[in-house]
């Protein structure tokens, strides 16, 4: 069956970074694009960037440009959501997603990997 | 990019219909017809509904349909069922390889 399997539940101080991994179970990740999304708490999803997993290519929203990376390890089939300069406004359930090449839906999710950002 | 816009909540009594609306711009959905859908319980990870505007994955009941028109992108559930209360989120293709998600609209079944 296929699975994202997300790492777990982060705390960490205004302006650290967190780094959130997302291994692939059931399949191989490298074919496939690897899309990222964060729920702030009682809030709506917002779309941070899409990762092909062969590490060819990724694109970042404009709001996370310059403190967003996205990679992927083959040898572990998993990929890495970094962020840096985290603001308590940070504080968010983060979610990988797969997408088939050239599929503009994504399934299935992750879990989701809770973030706090606090002093 | 600017968040979809979707009604906050919509409400039914089971067996009626509902139908969510989903208001982009000329740039996003009015631009591609590649709008999905997605359904979230509380405390879970969405799952897809709804993909290219009116595709469903297989499996998947037909009580959901999408549908488009101009900018704006809309999901009905019909024989609406207590499972169905959740909140529901669209998103479209938005151009350069970027997606931009709604804000999202919570189903109350009465």
């Amino acid at each position: 069956q296929v699975h994202l399997v997300q790492s777990g539940a982060e705390v960490k101080k205004p302006g650290a970074s967190v780094k959130i991994s997302c291994t692939a179970s059931g399949f191989t990740v490298t074919p496939y694009y690897i899309h990222w999304a964060r729920q702030s708490p009682g809030q709506g999803l917002e779309w941070m960037g899409i990762l092909n997993a062969n590490g060819a290519s990724r694109t970042y929203a404009q709001s996370f440009q310059g403190r967003v990376t996205m990679t992927t390890d083959t040898s572990t089939n998993t990929v890495f959501l970094e962020l840096s300069r985290l603001g308590s406004d940070d504080t968010a359930v983060y979610y990988c997603a797969k997408a088939a090449p050239g599929a503009s839906w994504v399934d299935p999710w992750g879990q989701g990997t809770p973030v706090t950002v606090s002093s | 990019q600017s968040a979809l816009t979707q009604p906050a909540s919509v409400s039914g009594s089971p067996g009626q219909s509902i139908t969510i609306s989903c208001t982009g711009t000329s740039n996003d959905v009015g631009a591609y017809n590649l709008v999905s859908w997605y359904q979230q319980h509380p405390g879970k990870a969405p799952r897809v509904l709804i993909y290219e505007v009116t595709k469903r994955p297989s499996g998947l009941s037909n009580r959901f349909t999408g549908s488009k028109s101009g900018n704006t992108a809309s999901l009905t559930i019909s024989g609406l069922q207590a499972a169905d209360e959740a909140d529901y989120y669209c998103c479209s293709y938005a151009g350069s390889s970027c997606y931009v998600f709604g804000t999202g609209t919570k189903v109350t079944v009465l």
